[in-house]
């Protein structure tokens, strides 16, 4: 069965800390997707990656960064955590060779930044 | 550019009633189109999808038909549960391989 893990479920956090949230899939996906879901506000893109070291920007991307060393792993990295990062991060990984856009996601971790 | 709206919620059914969701989109081509759902406390999970125009996507219960003519892809559900409460989204590609949702639609559903 296909899976997609998350490091935490629930994460709280320090106003400026450096916070990583990790993302692990099991499927050999080529793409891997880190996105941001708020009230009202619904999911919104922060970063995706189609390769190993291969990124780019969503529609959100200011104050965090990512990283793919492997396949089946991909980082999001919030440099310096602030309260407006409160939020639900959800990880994402699709193939390239399947029904384009079909995704699979995590649990996701609510971080709570204070 | 590709974009999906959905119906605004929450909706509030009785247990057995009717559920109908509202989509629509626009896109250049007839893209795949997707709806995921999302249970309290997890992920999104894909529900349904179509990859062409007239396909009509299913799975426990939920339909949804790709109509070309009206753009849209609605989901129905003859006869709700409490267990179907969650969110909803439609979605369809952005790219080869990026997804945009619409903005959710929650249901609760009453016993």
């Amino acid at each position: 069965d296909v899976k997609v893990t998350q490091s935490s479920r629930y994460l709280v956090k320090r106003t400026g800390e450096k916070v990583f949230l990790e993302c692990v899939q099991d499927m050999d996906h080529e793409n891997m997707f880190w996105y941001r879901q708020d009230p009202g506000l619904g999911l919104r893109l922060i970063y995706f990656s189609y390769d190993v070291k291969m990124k780019e920007k969503g529609d959100i991307p200011e104050g965090y960064s990512v990283s793919r060393e492997k396949k089946e792993r991909f980082s999001l990295i919030l440099e310096s955590a602030s309260t407006n990062q409160t939020s639900m991060y959800l990880c994402a990984s699709s193939s390239t060779t399947g029904l384009g856009g079909e995704q699979y996601f995590g649990p996701g971790t609510r971080l709570t930044v204070t | 550019g590709n974009s999906v709206t959905q119906m605004e919620g929450p909706v509030t059914l009785s247990e057995e009633a009717f559920l109908t969701i509202n989509c629509t989109y626009t896109a250049t081509g007839y893209p795949s189109l997707f709806w995921y759902v999302q249970y309290p406390g997890e992920g999104l999970q894909l529900l349904l999808k179509a990859t062409k125009a007239d396909d009509k996507g299913s799975n426990k219960g939920f339909e949804a038909t790709y109509r070309k003519e009206t753009t849209s892809f609605h989901l129905e559900k003859g006869s709700v549960q409490v267990s179907d409460s969650a969110v909803y989204f439609c979605a369809l590609p952005l790219s080869s391989y990026k997804l945009i949702f619409g903005s959710g639609t929650r249901l609760l559903v009453r016993p």
